[in-house]
């Protein structure tokens, strides 16, 4: 089954601990994005990559960081969580062989920090 | 910068009737407008898109309608039904730095009430 996976679906940490939560998709896709959900703000994407070791900021990259060592992987990195990345993210992966643009989403991973 | 404006926020339809929300955006630089669909405790689904060449694309009981000049686009939902219950993004995208670079709505909370 073609699919986008995130772990661990709900984190509930303290402020200054290291996290890092996992996406994988089994798609082959070239593109994969994090986004954050926040009530009233829509989808926000932190941070995205074309290929293999190529990444780069989205609009909201201020205190994430990302890594794409293989083509599968594109785990989000939070060095230093504060409150205000209390949020819900996704991880997206889309093709850009198939003509749609269309992005598949994860399950999400519901963070809150304290 | 707000890019892509959603309205309403929320909407309460009653079953069999029409739902309808708006989006509008900035950047005529768009080349792709999709909505996604997303459930509670899900990631959002590509529901449906449309390119700007045309002005309305039909899918079932779901229709787009877009009107280039006024730079504003709509997701008409015909017979309502407590299954699309759900929260809707509209979305732009369009081709940055060898991406395609997708910005969200602020979405609407759909209920549809038996």
């Amino acid at each position: 089954e073609a699919q986008v996976t995130q772990n661990p679906r709900y984190l509930i940490t303290v402020t200054g601990k290291k996290l890092t939560v996992t996406c994988s998709q089994n798609m082959n896709h070239e593109y994969m994005s994090w986004y954050r959900q926040d009530p009233g703000l829509g989808l926000r994407q932190i941070y995205y990559s074309m290929n293999v070791e190529v990444t780069d900021k989205g609009d909201v990259p201020e205190g994430y960081k990302v890594s794409r060592k293989e083509k599968r992987n594109f785990p989000l990195i939070l060095e230093s969580p504060s409150p205000n990345q209390t949020s819900l993210y996704f991880c997206a992966s889309s093709s850009d062989l198939d003509q749609t643009d269309e992005q598949y989403f994860g399950p999400g991973t519901r963070l809150t920090v304290t | 910068q707000q890019q892509v404006k959603q309205s309403p926020q929320s909407l309460i339809v009653q079953k069999g009737g029409i739902s309808i929300i708006n989006c509008a955006y900035e950047n005529t630089a768009f080349d792709y407008f999709p909505w996604y669909q997303q459930f509670p405790g899900k990631g959002p689904a590509l529901l449906i898109a449309i390119r700007p060449d045309v002005s309305e694309k039909k899918e079932g009981r779901f229709t787009i309608s877009f009107n280039k000049s006024a730079k504003q686009f709509s997701l008409h939902i015909m017979d309502s039904q407590p299954g699309d219950s759900a929260t809707y993004f509209c979305a732009a995208s369009m081709l940055s730095g060898g991406y395609q670079k997708v910005t969200f709505g602020t979405g609407t909370k759909l209920q549809v009430i038996p």
